[in-house]
């Protein structure tokens, strides 16, 4: 099993900052990662795939980079919306597996 | 409008069993894969178990045996059949499914499921 583990676990910014969450594989998922949004209370939807690419309706401050094992979700500059925890996922190998989640809290 | 409205949980008595159905509209259930993730309280999301257009079925470790996931096509529906329930079986269930990027783009409401006597 693919483990993932994301860092910090929280991460506490004012609006207009910019935060960087980190999600780092036990081997190679090539780039079949991805990362969702969940706020409280709601499923979570779907930001970023395949590394870098936005999904439908996303905002452009939120944006992915890596290869092979280490993988970053930016938000450029944080809206007080974007309270909420992270998670990423690969679809390398099953069981598609998800990291622990980072919580992004608004200062 | 792709929408996936999943039936209530319930609480479980360890040991007993619970059928989870997943009502799908706006896409066939077939056309790509779908699944179940769930939701311990106050935890991370886990993949519980994952169904392909072609059949092809795969569960995590801790289900293997217990659950069982299939569909019915005419229903346009997605089922989890789920037996000899553990305490930490207890969670949110979301049904999930794939679009165009190979991910979770769709997401039910989620359904608890509480396991305990």
């Amino acid at each position: 099993e693919i483990v993932l583990t994301q860092s910090p676990a929280t991460l506490s910014l004012s609006p207009g900052e910019r935060a960087t969450l980190s999600c780092r594989a036990s081997q190679s998922v090539s780039s079949y990662l991805a990362w969702y949004q969940q706020k409280p209370g709601q499923a979570p939807r779907l930001l970023i795939y395949d590394v870098s690419n936005r999904a439908t309706g996303i905002p452009a401050r939120f944006s992915g980079s890596g290869s092979g094992t280490d993988f970053t979700l930016t938000i450029s500059s944080l809206e007080p919306e974007d309270l909420a925890v992270y998670y990423c996922q690969q679809r390398s190998n099953w069981p598609f597996t998800f990291g622990g989640g980072t919580k992004v809290e608004i200062k | 409008e792709v929408q996936l409205v999943e039936s209530e949980g319930g609480l479980i008595q360890p040991g007993g069993s619970l059928r989870l159905s997943c009502a799908a509209s706006g896409f066939t259930v077939s056309s790509n894969y779908m699944g179940w993730v769930r939701q311990a309280p106050g935890k991370g999301l886990e993949w519980v178990s994952v169904i392909y257009s072609g059949g092809g079925a795969y569960y995590t470790d801790s289900v293997k045996g217990r659950f069982t996931i299939s569909r019915d096509n005419a229903k346009n529906t997605l089922y989890l059949q789920m037996n000899s329930l553990r305490a930490e079986d207890t969670a949110v269930y979301y049904c999930a499914t794939s679009g165009t990027t190979w991910y979770v783009d769709y997401w039910g409401q989620g359904t608890l499921v509480t396991v305990s006597s």
